[in-house]
């Protein structure tokens, strides 16, 4: 069965400094893993995807996330954070035998201070 | 594209009451799927079609729930009768097929549920 764990509930950050999300994942498979960020009273966004190739994946906003297999995560960095950044970030995971069920993790909520 | 549209954007209703919540998906998209969120529960999938033909249903919490995709372009959730316990925010989302090489899924902006 599939499973996406975020073992962080709230990840605090300066402004300027890096950031990371922490993502470990489960999967019968070869894996589709997904960011996706959620703003207050917004709908989810999808911020970067790793399907196959490269292990480092560039998305939106500056983010990128690292594709590790043999530790089954995927955790999402971005260099140098924004107080815009400040929201809560979604981990997800697919199998690619052909269904279509993605599994989303618990969420943790990304608090950038000025 | 304007995206996935969800109907209606916030909705109070009062237990026992019928709630139908509308989404149209974004065209070319065959997969759609129902979301709940809730602060105790995180984000739940209730139901997903895929070419208008319901796949997975074990998210639905019980028989007051249910779904329906008439076409391509509509799909409904309906809870009857509704409880205190359902408030939360409905998310539709949709996506292509795998094949096509895009598979994430695009939100809409979610229906804010109160049952009174």
């Amino acid at each position: 069965a599939q499973s996406v764990a975020q073992p962080e509930d709230q990840v605090n950050v300066a402004e300027g400094n890096p950031l990371t999300v922490k993502c470990t994942y489960s999967v019968s498979g070869n894996p589709y893993l997904f960011w996706y960020v959620q703003y207050p009273n917004r709908g989810l966004q999808f911020l970067l995807k790793y399907i196959t190739g490269d292990n480092l994946v560039k998305g939106s906003y500056g983010f990128e996330a690292e594709f590790n297999k043999s530790q089954t995560s995927f955790h999402l960095k971005k260099p140098s954070a924004l107080v815009s950044d400040s929201a809560l970030y979604f981990c997800a995971v697919r199998d690619n035998t052909g269904g279509f069920k993605t599994i989303f993790g618990a969420g943790t909520r990304l608090f950038v201070k000025a | 594209d304007a995206g996935v549209i969800q109907s209606p954007r916030h909705e109070v209703t009062e237990m026992g009451q019928e709630v139908t919540l509308r989404c149209k998906p974004i065209s070319g998209h065959n997969s759609l799927f129902w979301y709940r969120q809730t602060m105790m529960r995180g984000l739940e999938l209730l139901i997903y079609f895929n070419n208008n033909v319901p796949i997975d249903d074990s998210g639905m919490p019980e028989d007051r729930f249910s779904a329906k995709m008439p076409n391509a372009s509509f799909s409904t959730l309906k809870i009857q009768p509704s409880e205190p316990r359902d408030s939360a925010v409905y998310f539709c989302a949709s996506s292509q097929a795998p094949g096509q090489g895009l598979v994430e899924q695009f939100f809409g902006p979610g229906t804010r549920l109160t049952v009174l």
